[in-house]
């Protein structure tokens, strides 16, 4: 199957500790991105990647990290230093062709700090 | 700075009947896109229909289609013959190309529900 995976689907983490959310594709798109979800809000960017061993600071960047070390995979590690991680993260890609843009968006993972 | 907004938080359609869902954008940059995403319970981002600012005709995708009105720079999404699963939050979105970086601009969505 073609797509974009993201594990786990549920994360629950203590205050103070990091956590790796997973995102991996097989659609051979060259950027990847992470957008936060808040309950009642639309999605903010996080970080993105147009290439492999390339990222960029979305508007919400503090408290996270990303590496892009393949195509295939954009990692998304949320620090202590977040100060309100609970939230629900989406990860997606982005195909293009000529004017035509479309970004692609998989399952979601949601973050709970206990 | 670059805008969508989404002035309606809830919206009630019988089902077979046809709804519109508001979406104005700010912009100065003549080069952007626009899309709407449908996001039921489950929470994925399903892709619906995408609007480029120099396409000429207004988009359609099956009973989904997109009024653009460039002056007004409004981007509503029209759903005709609304079915129970149509029933999930609806967000607009805008591309800012700056720097060809592609990020998508949300609005705070519409909660579609659809009664029979």
């Amino acid at each position: 199957d073609g797509g974009i995976t993201q594990s786990p689907k549920y994360l629950f983490r203590k205050e103070g500790q990091n956590v790796t959310l997973s995102c991996e594709q097989n659609l051979n798109h060259d950027a990847m991105y992470w957008y936060r979800q808040d309950p009642g809000q639309g999605l903010r960017l996080i970080y993105y990647s147009q290439i492999v061993n390339d990222f960029q600071k979305g508007d919400i960047a503090e408290g996270y990290s990303v590496s892009r070390e393949k195509k295939e995979s954009f990692p998304l590690t949320v620090t202590s230093a977040q100060k309100n991680p609970t939230a629900f993260y989406l990860c997606a890609t982005r195909y293009r062709e000529g004017n035509y843009n479309e970004q692609f968006f998989g399952p979601g993972t949601r973050l709970t700090v206990l | 700075a670059q805008k969508i907004t989404q002035t309606q938080p809830g919206m009630f359609v019988q089902e077979k009947e046809a709804v519109t869902l508001d979406c104005t954008y700010d912009t100065s940059d003549p080069s952007y896109g626009l899309f709407w995403y449908k996001q039921p319970s489950s929470g994925e981002m399903i892709f619906l229909i995408y609007q480029g600012s120099y396409d000429q005709q207004n988009a359609t995708e099956g009973r989904y289609s997109l009024n653009f009105q460039k002056a007004r720079k409004s981007a509503n999404l029209v759903i005709s013959a609304s079915q129970l699963g149509d029933s999930a939050m609806y967000f607009c979105a805008m591309r800012e190309p700056m720097y060809n970086t592609d990020k998508l601009i949300f609005g705070t969505g519409t909660r579609l529900q659809v009664f029979p």
